[in-house]
């Protein structure tokens, strides 16, 4: 499998449930990153993961919490949430500059977990 | 403040037309401007790109048109087709080498809709 995977595609929660979002990336990459995107709204970075290591925290609420076990996985987890973080989240992933040239460095998205808080 | 503005929110063409999508930024440090296509169900894909010393870049159907001191850029897709009926984000990155990532802002889209 190429690319980057993203589970599950659905998903229906309640405000008191916990949950986690998984990437996965089948690139190489070695920075991977959860986007947000509301309608006609410009995507919102949420976390980034670089060589494993957070690198950025958009001032994202506590109720969304992210894990890079490794450079090929990522995880949102997600517990008491609002009506109003549904939306779709998107993973992605990029080959940072430092290692290869920059303009090889666009990022890779996945199809996105359709997120639904009821 | 939105880093990177794009027009119009959604556009009607017809089959064979000429679509023109523009995007504005106003930070002079962003260094690759990327356009993304995303169909419905999907996640972005890249179309295109382009490094602000070059003021065009044409591949196959889709052109981007850069203009450094306006700080504008545009997609054009020639020949426009029902297949191209999708959402297009224009994007600029802000390189960050000390944080070793890549950091996008991205245009709220443009749904383009071409009629047959």
């Amino acid at each position: 499998e190429t690319g980057v995977t993203q589970t599950p595609r659905h998903l229906v929660m309640g405000m008191t449930n916990k949950k986690s979002l998984k990437c996965e990336q089948h690139l190489g990459h070695n920075a991977m990153y959860w986007y947000k995107q509301s309608a006609k709204k410009p995507l919102e970075l949420m976390f980034v993961y670089s060589l494993e290591e957070r690198v950025e925290n958009n001032s994202v609420p506590s109720r969304f919490s992210p894990e890079c076990p490794n450079s090929s996985h990522l995880f949102l987890h997600l517990h008491t949430l609002q009506p109003e973080d549904s939306a779709l989240y998107l993973c992605a992933s990029s080959q940072e500059y430092r290692t290869r040239n920059r303009d090889d460095s666009p990022l890779h998205f996945g199809n996105g977990t359709r997120l639904t808080v009821t | 403040q939105q880093q990177v503005k794009q027009s119009p929110q959604s556009l009607i063409v017809q089959k064979g037309g000429i679509s023109i999508i523009n995007c504005a930024y106003e930070n002079t440090a962003f260094d690759y401007f990327p356009w993304y296509q995303q169909f419905p169900g999907k996640g972005p894909a890249l179309l295109i790109a382009i490094r602000p010393d070059v003021s065009e870049k044409k591949e196959g159907r889709f052109t981007i048109s850069f203009n450094k001191s306006a700080k504008q850029f545009s997609l054009h897709i020639m020949d426009s087709q029902p297949g191209d009926s999708a959402t297009y984000f224009c994007a600029a990155r802000n390189p960050r080498p000390l944080y070793n990532f890549n950091k996008f802002y991205f245009g709220s889209g443009t749904k383009l809709n071409v009629k047959p």
